[in-house]
């Protein structure tokens, strides 16, 4: 049981370029969610999927796609990146348990854009 | 604007020694209140969740306290060790609002020297 994974772990692009980061969870969890961690600010949710199939923004949401691929996957995509764009991006899924929401997260991806 | 603050900012205390974490919010009504460890270079892992009934929640050495009528609640660290160095970040969730809505605070980074 791995829990919430991410790909890369690391990456450099220059202003303009495109990218995807990967996230899995397999833990059978329903919702995925996507962060970004900046210095100085608590964390803020771009993007979420609270099933398979559906998707919505969240906080800040600007220059950035995503695709709930199935219940296990959810990628994140920059189509132009900006310095603006530069942070640490955090993946995290849900437990079922209606309760308490418990977040789950991966390890994070840290994105520096030049 | 529902807000969540931490103090102090960062922290640094002898190993063996204890240590308070406080958190101040201005979210109401809400759910729970959260507090999440994470690891220079990881991602948060939860410590405890608490809903709005309850007053202290622990964890091992780690005790959380919630004052709903004053909209504060603290961690407190027991007999720290060198492996509690991380920052650790309080989280509220709003009440009557969609599941991903979470208010990150900034957290307060924690060193703890041999």
């Amino acid at each position: 049981n791995a829990g919430v994974t991410q790909t890369p772990k690391f990456q450099v692009l220059k202003t303009g370029q495109s990218m995807t980061l990967q996230c899995a969870q397999d833990m059978n969890h329903n919702s995925m969610y996507w962060y970004r961690q900046d210095p100085g600010m608590g964390l803020r949710l771009i993007y979420y999927s609270a099933s398979e199939g559906t998707t919505d923004k969240g906080e800040v949401p600007n220059g950035y796609n995503v695709s709930r691929l199935n219940k296990r996957e959810f990628s994140l995509r920059l189509e132009s990146a900006a310095p603006s764009q530069t942070s640490v991006y955090f993946c995290a899924s849900n437990t079922p348990d209606r309760a308490t929401y418990e977040q789950y997260f991966g390890p994070g991806t840290r994105l520096t854009v030049t | 604007k529902n807000q969540v603050e931490q103090s102090p900012q960062s922290l640094i205390i002898l190993e063996g020694k204890n240590c308070t974490l406080q958190c101040n919010y201005t979210v109401s009504p809400f759910s729970n209140l959260r507090w999440y460890k994470q690891d220079t270079g990881r991602g948060p892992v939860s410590l405890t969740i608490m809903t709005f009934s309850e007053n202290t929640k622990s964890n091992g050495r780690y005790t959380a306290t919630l004052d709903a009528d004053t909209k504060q609640s603290s961690l407190h660290i027991t007999a720290s060790q060198l492996s509690d160095s991380a920052s650790y970040i309080c989280v509220v969730r709003p009440m009557n609002t969609g599941f991903q809505k979470l208010v990150f605070g900034t957290g307060t980074r924690l060193l703890v020297s041999p």
